[in-house]
């Protein structure tokens, strides 16, 4: 299957920096990558949809001032969590959708936990 | 967006097939569905996918009424790394629109 990668794996800062997390497609081009934050026991979130050459489609309750996102390429989105808080402590997915005939299948990379102290 | 419900939690002892249901009343015409599985601490995997009827790979079977309002995702002598967070979504659309958003999924629980 199609390979996506998170960097960094992990992250730790201080409270009030921002931090910025890639999110890749390693072999195959992604006009839509989605942006997701999962808290311990819990499930995924939904936080945005990012399309390449657009601006990003926030879902409700998430701030878009403060979960920059940025789909540059057909291969690269960032997120960027500005001025991090210990709230926004958790595990960053992103994922890329893969549409093709008879299929659609969406491939996620291997997430980003971020700790703010 | 289609909602989905599945039970929370399942427990079962390796060498078993283990089957996990998903119902998903909502779901539109043209919405696929997609079981991943998930470890602590990593992206979700994707397992396997289908429209209609039934669908098997090399390690699931997906199973799928007429009616289309509820899934069976079999996995068949589970081992005890099959224990996971599986998760059904409903959501995606045959075109290169929408967005596909996870239920609580069912944290699987293979015993020796």
């Amino acid at each position: 299957g199609a390979v996506v990668s998170q960097h960094p794996s992990r992250v730790i800062c201080k409270s009030g920096t921002s931090v910025k997390i890639e999110c890749r497609s390693l072999d195959f081009q992604a006009t839509t990558m989605f942006w997701y934050r999962q808290f311990p026991k819990q499930s995924l979130m939904l936080m945005a949809t990012s399309n390449e050459g657009s601006k990003a489609t926030y879902e409700q309750g998430v701030e878009k001032d403060k979960f920059l996102i940025n789909h540059a390429s057909l291969t690269l989105s960032t997120l960027t969590v500005t001025s991090a808080h210990p709230e926004d402590s958790s595990f960053y997915i992103c994922s890329a959708r893969v549409v093709g005939s008879g299929h659609n299948e969406q491939f996620f990379g291997p997430g980003t936990r971020l700790t703010v102290l | 967006l289609a909602k989905t419900t599945q039970p929370i939690s399942m427990d079962s002892y390796e060498g078993q097939e283990v089957n996990i249901t998903c119902s998903h009343n909502n779901i539109a015409t043209n919405d696929y569905i997609t079981w991943y599985q998930q470890f602590p601490s990593q992206g979700p995997r994707f397992i396997i996918q289908g429209y209609k009827t039934k669908v098997t790979n090399e390690v699931a079977s997906l199973f799928i009424p007429a009616d289309r309002k509820s899934s069976t995702l079999s996995l068949p002598r589970v081992s005890l790394s099959d224990t996971a967070v599986y998760y059904c979504l409903v959501g995606f659309n045959n075109t290169n629109a929408g967005k596909s958003t996870f239920g609580d999924g069912t944290t699987l629980t293979v015993k020796p």
